[in-house]
């Protein structure tokens, strides 16, 4: 079964300076990824996502996400934090078949101070 | 600009009451999904569609919640009766069933029962 482990419940950042969350899947084949953003009182917004071919997916926001199947990691980082950026992230998994939901991990909350 | 919307967004409502929450799939969009986000729990999927028949409801407790798509623009999430700890935040998501299954989100509803 799909599972995906977001190790870190609340991180707390400076502004400007660099960001990394991590997510490790578990899948047995190929997996789809993505990463979600949630800013209070809203709903998720897709941030990127991975499906095949270069490892390294630039997203919106200045965001990027680098897919390691050796690690079965799929982390997300910004080089520089915005104040803007502090929010819930959230990292899901799906199925080369589509038929089945994705499956997203806890979240972890990004707190950024100046 | 095609969005997924919900209303109502906000819903308070007394224990033993009957909630309905609806959903506008994005246009074209064949797959539509039910999550319920809570602090405890996190972002748990209750119930999902694909061409408006359900696929699997097992994440819904049955003996108060039903999810209904009345046609292809219309899914509906009710709760009869209402109890406390039902209060939470209700996303509906949409996707086409390919590639993962990408999802978008709407803006939820967040219905608090007292």
């Amino acid at each position: 079964a799909q599972s995906v482990t977001q190790p870190d419940i609340h991180i707390t950042v400076s502004e400007g300076a660099s960001l990394e969350l991590r997510c490790n899947y578990s899948y047995g084949a190929t997996p789809y990824l993505f990463w979600y953003v949630q800013s209070p009182g809203q709903g998720l917004q897709l941030l990127l996502k991975y499906f095949s071919g270069d490892t390294l997916v630039q997203g919106i926001k200045g965001f990027e996400a680098e897919f390691k199947r050796s690690q079965s990691s799929f982390n997300l980082r910004k080089p520089s934090v915005h104040w803007s950026d502090a929010a819930e992230y959230f990292c899901a998994v799906g199925a080369s078949s589509g038929n089945t939901p994705l499956v997203f991990g806890k979240g972890t909350r990004l707190s950024v101070i100046a | 600009d095609a969005r997924v919307t919900q209303t109502p967004r906000d819903k308070v409502t007394e224990m033993g009451q009957e909630v309905t929450m609806r959903c506008q799939p994005i246009l074209g969009h064949n797959t539509v999904f039910w999550y319920r986000q809570t602090m405890m729990q996190g972002l748990e999927l209750l119930a999902y569609f694909r061409n408006r028949a359900p696929l699997d409801d097992s994440g819904m407790p049955k003996d108060r919640f039903s999810a209904e798509m009345p046609d292809a623009t219309l899914a509906t999430l009710k709760i009869q009766p209402s109890e406390p700890r039902d209060s939470a935040v209700y996303f509906c998501a949409s996707g086409t069933g390919g590639m993962g299954n990408e999802q978008f989100f709407g803006p939820g509803t967040r219905l608090t029962v007292l």
